[in-house]
C-alpha cells in the first residue's frame, strides 16, 4: 500500500489561503469518505483537525475546512495565521484492515 | 481529561527485545480501539496496527504483519507494542492513538507524546 501523495511544501502569507492537496487511488481516497487530516508542530505529537473529509472536532478552528473529489482530498486553510506553520498529513482507510498516511506537507508562513 | 500516557524512550541493540506502552485514563479504556504509528527519523507517519481492548481484537497492517506484536491489558488499561528483535531499521518515534468511534470510519482523535526507539546499528 503506497502513501498518498501530497506536495512537499507550501506557503502563504499571513491572511492569505492555502490549499494542500492528498492524492490517492480508487482503493482508498476514492473509494471512502474516511480521509482524516492532522496537524503536527515539530518535536509534538500529530493534532486531529480534519475527520471524515469536512468534519472539524470541536476546538479546531474554521479556518481549517476539507473537501474531496475523485481520488483527491484536499485542505484548505484560510487567513494563514503563524502557528499555521507546521507539517500536515492525510490518511485515509484503503480497505482489507489497512490505513494510509500522505507523505506531509510542510506549510510555511511567510 | 482524556490521556494517553506512553512509556520512556528506549536505547537497545539489535536483536533485543523490546515492549513500549500506552496507558490511558480519562475514558472509558476498553472500548475504544488504540492504534500505533510510525515515524521515522524526519520522515512521515506510518500506521501500523490497531486493538479493541475489550476483546484483543487486533488488525496489522499488510506492511508491520509479523514484525510487531500489538496486545492490550484492559484491567489496566494499557495497550502495547512489542518486537522480538529488533533491527537498526526499527529506529523511530512511535505514537499510541485512540480511535474516536467506530473502526475504520473514526480517526485518531487522542494521541499519546510518543516514545521514541532507538537501535544504534
Amino acid at each position: 500500500q503506497s502513501a498518498l501523495t501530497q506536495p512537499p511544501s507550501a506557503s502563504g502569507s499571513p491572511g492569505q489561503s492555502v490549499t494542500i492537496s492528498c492524492t490517492g487511488t480508487s482503493s482508498d481516497v476514492g473509494a471512502y469518505n474516511y480521509v482524516s487530516w492532522y496537524q503536527q508542530h515539530p518535536g509534538k505529537a500529530p493534532k486531529l483537525i480534519i475527520s471524515e473529509v469536512s468534519k472539524r472536532p470541536s476546538g479546531v478552528p474554521d479556518r481549517f475546512s476539507g473537501s474531496k473529489s475523485g481520488n483527491t482530498a484536499s485542505l484548505t486553510v484560510s487567513g494563514l495565521q503563524a502557528e499555521d506553520e507546521a507539517d500536515y498529513y492525510c490518511s485515509s482507510y484503503a480497505g482489507s484492515n489497512n490505513y494510509v498516511f500522505g507523505t506531509g506537507t510542510k506549510v510555511t508562513v511567510l | 481529561e482524556v490521556q494517553l500516557v506512553q512509556s520512556g524512550a528506549e536505547v537497545k541493540k539489535p536483536g533485543d527485545s523490546l515492549k513500549i506502552s500506552c496507558k490511558g485514563s480519562g475514558y472509558s479504556f476498553s472500548t475504544y480501539w488504540i492504534g500505533w504509528v510510525r515515524q521515522m527519523p524526519g520522515k512521515g507517519l506510518e500506521w501500523m496496527g490497531i486493538i479493541y481492548p475489550t476483546d484483543s481484537d487486533t488488525r496489522y497492517s499488510p506492511s508491520f504483519q509479523g514484525q510487531v506484536t500489538i496486545s492490550a491489558d484492559k484491567s489496566i488499561s494499557t495497550a502495547y507494542l512489542q518486537w522480538s528483535s529488533l533491527k537498526a531499521s526499527d529506529t523511530a518515534m512511535y505514537y499510541c492513538a485512540r480511535l474516536s468511534g467506530s473502526y475504520p470510519k473514526t480517526p485518531f482523535d487522542y494521541w499519546g507524546q510518543g516514545t521514541l526507539v532507538t537501535v544504534p546499528s
